[in-house]
């Protein structure tokens, strides 16, 4: 494998159910992020973590809970959601985090839809 | 105001000619700007970065920085089929405020 890969691709999840999300990068880098794309939006960043320690939470609901094990592994913890909470959510790594020139590199996502 | 702004399209080009992609931003503290171009199901990937006023080239993309009129663009010179997708502008703060913050994007559509 190589990049950044996420599993799974594709999620269906009722509001009551736990599910996570897995984020890997085989890229060296100590910088991971999670994205949360929804239609006509911008990407919203959600967590970083550097060198596996997270350094912004960006207003995220607790019913996201994300995890970093070591500096290759990302994982978002999905209880409880509601049905607006469906979205493409993107796992992504960096170098560095911080440094001027912050080139990102983004998995293929999970596509989320809560019921 | 939004932070990042992008004419949201679709921005329709012939092949061959020039398409201009266009960005601005509230922050004048920005310190560096990108272009992701996002095929349809598909993830973000980076094209381009640029931190300095003027122009940037690479290949058929250049990216255009002015810092005091807060705008970014790119423009793609002899447009092909496959440049067809949604580009994203994002644009970085400055120490304090490190986090990506990515415009709406662009739909362009290269017309054969």
């Amino acid at each position: 494998e190589t990049g950044v890969t996420q599993t799974p691709r594709h999620l269906v999840m009722g509001m009551t159910n736990k599910k996570s999300l897995k984020c890997e990068q085989h890229l060296g880098h100590n910088a991971m992020y999670w994205y949360k794309q929804s239609a006509k939006k911008p990407l919203e960043l959600m967590f970083v973590y550097s060198l596996e320690e997270r350094v912004e939470n960006n207003s995220v609901p607790s019913r996201f809970s994300p995890e970093c094990p070591n500096s290759s592994h990302l994982f978002l913890h999905l209880h409880t959601l509601q049905p607006e909470d469906s979205a493409l959510y993107l796992c992504a790594s960096s170098h560095m985090w911080g440094g001027p020139v912050d080139e990102q590199f983004f998995g293929p996502g999970t596509r989320l839809t809560v019921l | 105001q939004k932070e990042v702004e992008q004419n949201s399209g679709p921005l329709s080009v012939p092949e061959g000619a020039i398409a201009s992609l266009n960005c601005t931003y509230s922050d004048r503290g920005s310190q560096s700007f990108f272009w992701y171009r996002q095929y349809s199901g598909k993830s973000p990937e980076l094209i381009m970065f640029i931190y300095s006023n003027g122009d940037k080239e690479d290949g058929r993309f250049t990216a255009q920085l002015n810092k005091a009129s807060q705008y970014v663009s790119l423009l793609i010179r002899d447009s092909q089929p496959s440049d067809s997708a949604t580009y994203l502008c994002a644009v970085k703060g400055n120490f304090g405020n490190e986090k990506l913050t990515f415009g709406t994007g662009t739909r362009l559509t290269i017309i054969p």
